[in-house]
């Protein structure tokens, strides 16, 4: 078991507002971390896999930096859409593992 | 390049019986890992299986067990349902290696009465 903590649970932003949240997890044993989008009715979508420190990986409007040495992640969305309202997991992949160990995830919902 | 599929999407048992959930993995993938998903929680590690051996299980009891076919088809078969059983079931597909992406299917929903 793994602790990860994401954090807020949930947030309400207004169209064209940027967010961020936080995945929190144990710094020791780290391997990589994956980041999902999980919208209603849908299958989870990956966005990154982060596995140094002090990466910064960008897609469109999101983008994510990791911070191995501390134990957390940041996921940005810069000017939040509709279509980005969606549960964010993180799911760090620790060393010795082959699975990985998901968050309670950040539902986000972007208010038109 | 077809994406991963799972069948049924929902269905509805009773405590005491079995059921058995079914993942076809994205095409050339050879490692399947199964995840459950209870209300209000994140996805929890069932098992893996990779090239039709189990390679990793998490906290689950016996009563879960799995397949992987030649096709890297894969079944996760619940024996004895209890109502805690009742949750979203997801697989996810890889090429195997540790931080490679896993594609998830959309679940299988499963309600034990």
């Amino acid at each position: 078991i793994l602790n990860v903590e994401q954090s807020p649970q949930s947030l309400h932003v207004q169209e064209g507002d940027s967010t961020n949240f936080t995945c929190s997890f144990p710094s020791s044993n780290f391997y990589a971390l994956h980041w999902y989008r999980w919208e209603t009715a849908k299958s989870p979508e990956a966005l990154f896999v982060m596995t140094l420190n002090g990466d910064e990986k960008k897609k469109g409007r999101i983008s994510a930096t990791l911070n191995t040495k501390e134990g957390y992640s940041y996921l940005y969305i810069k000017g939040s859409q509709p279509e980005d309202s969606a549960t964010y997991l993180c799911a760090p992949f620790p060393t010795g593992a082959n699975n990985l160990f998901f968050g309670t995830g950040t539902r986000l919902t972007v208010i038109p | 390049e077809t994406g991963v599929t799972q069948s049924p999407t929902h269905l509805i048992k009773t405590r005491g019986q079995q059921v058995t959930l079914r993942c076809s993995s994205q095409s050339g993938h050879n490692t399947v890992s199964w995840y459950q998903q209870a209300l209000g929680q994140g996805p929890q590690f069932i098992f893996q299986y990779y090239r039709e051996e189990e390679n990793g299980r998490g906290n689950f009891p016996p009563r879960f067990s799995g397949l992987q076919f030649p096709n890297y088809s894969s079944e996760l078969n619940v024996n004895a349902l209890e109502l805690d059983d009742s949750a979203l079931y997801l697989c996810a597909s890889s090429l195997g290696e540790d931080q490679e992406t896993q594609y998830f299917g959309p679940g299988t929903r499963l309600l034990v009465l």
